[in-house]
């Protein structure tokens, strides 16, 4: 089936720091979604994208869907400590039917010892 | 608006036993679905629901059982529990459309033994 590369996995940030992160798959998307998971929590829902070419923020965040469909990048600028977590790429595959989301396997932001 | 809840929170079954978790959003969604999460894996969709009255499964469904009670309420059953199933259970809402932009309860932590 279709999958999606996380990557990476890990990384550790230092307050200040620009973070980058990125999706890719061997397959097109009609939508690529980024959310947020905290420790226990559920995942939220960052920025959504359904263009190809689309740059959309929010606050900190930038997130674009790739000219060719098949990836998606996650900027965090300036990094504070609340920005630790897993964050998740999802994309919708062209044709899937209803509730077809593919989900990334995370990367994991952590606070640089 | 309370967003997507789930109940229990927490859970401890014995090999063999069932139960039923509890999913509710007050969004007025017509698209739920249930996800579980294990280490390394990613989200993974076990069952989904375009609108009331109609269910599908996922991408791992062995095991589990689920009911559209109304537009509000998506429950997930496990008939005979196994230590495979022990997991992180997460319920998730989107309007009508093609699964995008799916919000997510708290989930539900479920240990086998």
């Amino acid at each position: 089936g279709q999958q999606l590369n996380q990557s990476p996995q890990s990384m550790f940030i230092q307050e200040g720091e620009d973070v980058s992160m990125n999706c890719t798959s061997s397959s097109i998307f009609n939508t690529w979604l980024w959310y947020k998971q905290d420790p226990g929590e559920g995942p939220v829902l960052l920025i959504a994208l359904y263009k190809a070419g689309e740059l959309t923020s929010n606050g900190r965040l930038t997130a674009q869907f790739g000219i060719t469909r098949k990836d998606s990048f996650l900027n965090i600028s300036a990094s504070i400590p609340s920005d630790v977590g897993i964050y998740f790429c999802a994309g919708q595959p062209p044709g899937g039917s209803q509730g077809n989301l593919i989900f990334g396997k995370g990367t994991k932001l952590s606070v640089k010892p | 608006n309370a967003g997507v809840t789930q109940t229990p929170k927490f859970q401890v079954l014995k090999t063999g036993q069932s139960m039923t978790l509890q999913c509710a959003q007050d969004m007025n969604h017509n698209s739920m679905y249930w996800y579980r999460q294990d280490p390394g894996m990613g989200l993974r969709l076990i069952y989904y629901s375009a609108s009331e009255g109609t269910t599908d499964k996922g991408e791992v469904p062995n095991g589990y059982n689920v009911s559209r009670l109304n537009k509000r309420e998506f429950s997930l059953r496990l008939e005979s529990a196994a230590p495979s199933q022990t997991s992180v259970y997460f319920c998730a809402s989107s309007e009508a459309g093609r699964g995008r932009e799916q919000y997510f309860g708290p989930g539900t932590r479920l240990t086998v033994t």
